[in-house]
């Protein structure tokens, strides 16, 4: 039962280039979590997808940021114009669809660490 | 004020000893409950979920929550020094799925 999985697992990018960070959720999962991680700073809120639909993106950032779960294939975080305050590890998470009796619980994936040069 | 709040720590420990763990939360709205570990380099791992007010017992960690108080804990019984970790409380204010927010983290060391 494979977890979630996330790749690439580091990245490296110069300033003004695209970054896209995939992310496929566990399987069963139809819940989809952005999270962004900044050296020495706790995990924050990007964004929130189910399969097609963005439910919350309250956390992302105004420009240069967006995500996409598309009816087949895995989920986008799109980075534009890479600035090096993007750097961090962005962690996506999965959970079950509404209605089990573990009711919130988010599964992460390993990660994708982003360096901007 | 920090939507959850965490003492950083370190917070060190014989082996074999028990750890104490406090999280604050502000949202009186909040429903569900969560304490994740995070190695070093690593992704959050989920050890623990609370829902309803009372303790919650898997293995050796026991989940606190009192809403009254706004107030959950995490007790970590026989420490190793595997336990070395950061521990993240989270929660969540929807009973739906919705977005997690976390605590700072705090940072456990288990010694030998």
């Amino acid at each position: 039962n494979a977890g979630v999985m996330q790749n690439p697992r580091h990245l490296v990018r110069r300033r003004g280039q695209e970054a896209r960070l995939r992310c496929s959720p566990m399987k069963g999962h139809s819940h989809v979590y952005w999270y962004r991680q900044l050296p020495e700073e706790g995990l924050k809120f990007m964004v929130y997808l189910q399969k097609e639909n963005i439910i919350d993106e309250s956390g992302m950032p105004k420009e240069r940021f967006s995500a996409e779960f598309p009816k087949e294939g895995p989920s986008i975080l799109r980075i534009q114009q890479v600035v090096r305050g993007d750097s961090a590890a962005y962690f996506c998470a999965s959970s079950p669809p509404k209605g089990g009796l573990k009711v919130g619980e988010q599964f992460f994936g390993p990660g994708t660490r982003l360096t901007v040069l | 004020q920090k939507e959850v709040e965490q003492n950083s720590g370190p917070l060190s420990v014989p082996e074999g000893a028990i750890a104490s763990l406090n999280c604050t939360y502000s949202d009186r709205v909040s429903q569900s409950f969560f304490w994740y570990r995070q190695y070093s380099g690593k992704s959050p791992e989920l050890i623990m979920s609370i829902y309803s007010n009372g303790d919650k017992e898997d293995g050796r960690f026991t989940a606190q929550l009192n809403k009254a108080s706004q107030y959950v804990s995490l007790l970590i019984r026989d420490s190793q020094p595997s336990d070395s970790a950061t521990y993240l409380c989270a929660v969540t204010r929807s009973s739906n799925t919705g977005k997690l927010i976390f605590g700072q983290g705090t940072t456990l060391q288990v010694k030998p």
